[in-house]
């Protein structure tokens, strides 16, 4: 069981947005930084977003992040079919004293 | 470019130790960064193992503080994983992984934003 929550599965069409979640509590998303990672079949993880709302250089502007409270949340817009992998969010857990992720969601484009 | 390459065996027998290297490229490790260890049980998600700083400051996870050891070789630009008593549990792919903070001192605060391509060890007799 993951410290962090988010939904085991999402899908959208080519081209539609899709939001994903990652819920938390004031020990870890409520009062820290926020990271999402993809993970394409295969592949090493890869940061998509930091500091809750921020892209590294090289990821396009489809990919953002937001948070609310102990919430936070994935949005990717212009689905393609490239983007079909893994998507965790990460954070620290001030009371476990420890980095934690979430479960992952596995994104379909159908 | 940072780049990370992870070395070791792929197959531990129970109750010895994993031992595991990351090769750090193009980068030193004495930039000020952590360099982390992350694992991935098959099919499952992500679990930090620990971090260590260039001056051998450890963070560890609490869940394996006790097996565990996580050291630094500046001289050779690499960071090393040391997992005592493994079971099949054990068994993950094992990333090692840079890990961008905002402290020398370790707060956890901050993401991993390069990665190795991940070590598969499975632990067997």
């Amino acid at each position: 069981q993951s410290v962090l929550t988010q939904p085991p599965s999402v899908s959208a069409a080519p081209g539609q947005k899709v939001t994903i979640s990652c819920s938390g509590s004031s020990s870890n998303i409520g009062n820290n930084y926020v990271s999402w990672y993809q993970q394409l079949p295969g592949k090493a993880p890869k940061l998509l977003i930091y500091d809750d709302n921020n892209r590294p250089s090289g990821i396009p502007d489809r990919f953002s992040g937001s948070k609310s409270g102990t919430s936070a949340t994935l949005g990717i817009t212009g689905l393609q079919t490239g983007d079909e992998a893994d998507y965790y969010c990460g954070t620290w857990d001030s009371g476990l004293s420890d980095v934690v992720f979430g479960g992952g969601t596995k994104l379909t484009v159908l | 470019q940072v780049q990370l390459q992870e070395s070791g065996p792929g197959l531990v027998k129970p109750s010895e130790t994993l031992s595991l290297i990351c090769t750090v490229s193009g980068y030193s490790i004495t930039n000020g960064h952590f360099w982390g260890w992350i694992r991935q049980p098959p099919g499952k998600g992500l679990e930090c193992i620990g971090t260590v700083y260039h001056s051998g400051n450890t963070h560890y996870s609490p869940s394996l503080k006790s097996r565990l050891t996580i050291s630094v070789d500046t001289s050779k630009n690499q960071f090393s994983l040391k997992l005592r008593s493994v079971t099949a549990a054990d068994t993950a792919l094992y990333y090692c992984a840079r890990f961008e903070g905002y402290s020398s001192s370790w707060n956890g605060d901050g993401y991993f934003d390069s990665w190795g391509q991940g070590s598969l060890v499975t632990v067997s007799s």
